[in-house]
């Protein structure tokens, strides 16, 4: 199984809104509604932000949303914050019992 | 509060065998409702799913490191473990345990760096 494909980098200002695509193939993003996004800061583990496509944690900032049209899901952040900044990863079940990560993205608020 | 902590040896030599487990506190591992499983980063890179066990043993692992990937699960100790075998030094990374639902990889490990050396 491949990754599923993130861009490397993604910018924004403070306030500002970014989206962060990830794309797979019709054995996982196309097929399930499992696809789930971690933030993940500097020496820390991963954490959960969306789970199912598009639903939040408890204690996840509204701000935060994800969506998915075919092959792609995608994760928005309204408002961006400095505590924003950080490496953000989509996760998707695939076909056969397993599961798949993106390859990261890379969130710098100007 | 769920905690999940991994512990095992931080260096381990080529073609060795890497053993880790992590123990569970704060909830039952025999949990009906979860899995619990294995993710790897290795420095500066991406994460990984290595595999993903259930209470009752039965396991499913990534296609490119099945052959070398063994799991299972001590629920009297509350505990599950990572064998991987064959080691390089590709296989050096930070492991994460984590449980996971279809609800995604809710809690984690703080992860331990394992590196593959002579």
């Amino acid at each position: 199984q491949s990754a599923l494909t993130q861009p490397a980098s993604v910018s924004g200002s403070p306030g500002q809104s970014i989206i962060i695509s990830c794309t797979g193939t019709a054995s996982d993003v196309g097929s399930y509604n499992l696809v789930s996004w971690y933030q993940q800061h500097p020496g820390k583990a991963p954490k959960l932000m969306i789970f199912e496509v598009s639903d939040r944690p408890s204690g996840v900032s509204h701000r935060f949303s994800g969506s998915k049209s075919g092959n792609t899901a995608s994760l928005t952040i309204t408002g961006l914050q400095a505590e924003d900044e950080a490496e953000y990863y989509c996760c998707s079940y695939v076909t056969g019992s397993a599961w798949v990560f993106g390859g990261g993205t890379k969130l710098t608020v100007l | 509060q769920l905690q999940l902590q991994e512990s095992g040896p931080g260096l381990v030599k080529p073609s060795e065998t890497l053993s880790l487990t992590c123990t569970v506190s704060g909830g039952s591992i025999g949990s009906t409702t979860y899995y619990w499983g294995w993710i790897r980063q290795p420095p500066g890179k991406g994460l990984e799913w290595i595999g993903s066990m259930y209470y009752s043993g039965s396991a499913y692992h990534n296609p490119s490191l099945k052959s070398r990937v063994s799991t299972s699960v001590d629920t009297s100790k509350n505990q599950f473990s990572l064998k991987l075998s064959s080691v390089t030094a590709a296989d050096t990374a930070i492991y994460y345990c984590a449980r996971h639902g279809d609800s995604g990889y809710s809690y984690w490990g703080q992860g331990i760096l394992v590196t593959v050396s002579s």
